[in-house]
């Protein structure tokens, strides 16, 4: 099943900051979280495991809630490379595949 | 270290004719996916190899799609006969237990 993600899209101006959420409603076992840019692939940001452990990005930072089954990405003092599409991606158990969700449009103005 | 390669990166078939895609992963990432990504929308999952067996094809539609994945390294996922909703841009990607995956560039086919 599908994670939902919100919002949709969210315009900001450099230097502000910004939280996309991600949820679903089956138990996870990992959460990861992607940007692509228009034409380009996904590129991997950071993996959330269940149990606490993260890897990933040194400027962009996560929380992963396994009793809610959320995850939220955070993105400071946002730059202008940080515009693109913001996937979420879920692992249910320990299958290794990722369902990704619909994308969150993120647009830094400078 | 070189990225994950696919081939072609653009394809214009006709419907009905078949088309075929390659993918190189990254050397020592034993698990491979295609996905496909329709425009808008995140990538859905195809296909998931570990080294050269396929363990989760649920979501590939039989009738006219098949891949393979020989000697455990590169794959080919092919289409036949090609239909319109078939337009989408195929992804391959590659990770190693516990980390994030890495895409290639992506094949975007259009079916006219």
């Amino acid at each position: 099943q599908q994670p939902v993600q919100s919002p949709q899209a969210v315009i900001l101006r450099e230097g502000e900051d910004a939280v996309i959420n991600c949820s679903s409603s089956k138990a996870l076992y990992s959460v990861h979280w992607y940007r692509q840019k228009h034409g380009e692939a996904p590129v991997f940001l950071m993996i959330l495991l269940k149990g606490g452990e993260q890897k990933g990005h040194d400027k962009i930072s996560a929380s992963f809630n396994e009793k809610k089954q959320q995850s939220s990405l955070y993105l400071t003092a946002s730059q202008l490379s940080y515009s693109g599409t913001y996937f979420c991606g879920t692992e249910k158990g320990s299958a290794r595949q990722l369902t990704f969700g619909s994308g969150t449009q993120l647009t830094v103005l400078p | 270290e070189a990225g994950v390669v696919q081939s072609p990166r653009y394809k214009i078939i006709e419907k009905k004719q078949p088309v075929a895609f390659w993918c190189n992963p990254i050397s020592g990432h034993n698990t491979l996916y295609w996905y496909r990504q329709n425009l808008g929308q995140g990538p859905e999952l195809l296909i998931r190899y570990e080294n050269e067996e396929a363990v989760d094809d649920s979501q590939l539609p039989k009738d006219r799609f098949s891949a393979e994945r020989l000697k455990g390294v590169d794959s080919t996922l092919k289409i036949q006969p090609a239909e319109l909703g078939d337009s989408a841009v195929y992804l391959c990607a590659s990770s190693y237990t516990g980390y994030g995956y890495t895409f290639g560039s992506g094949t975007r086919l259009t079916v006219v």
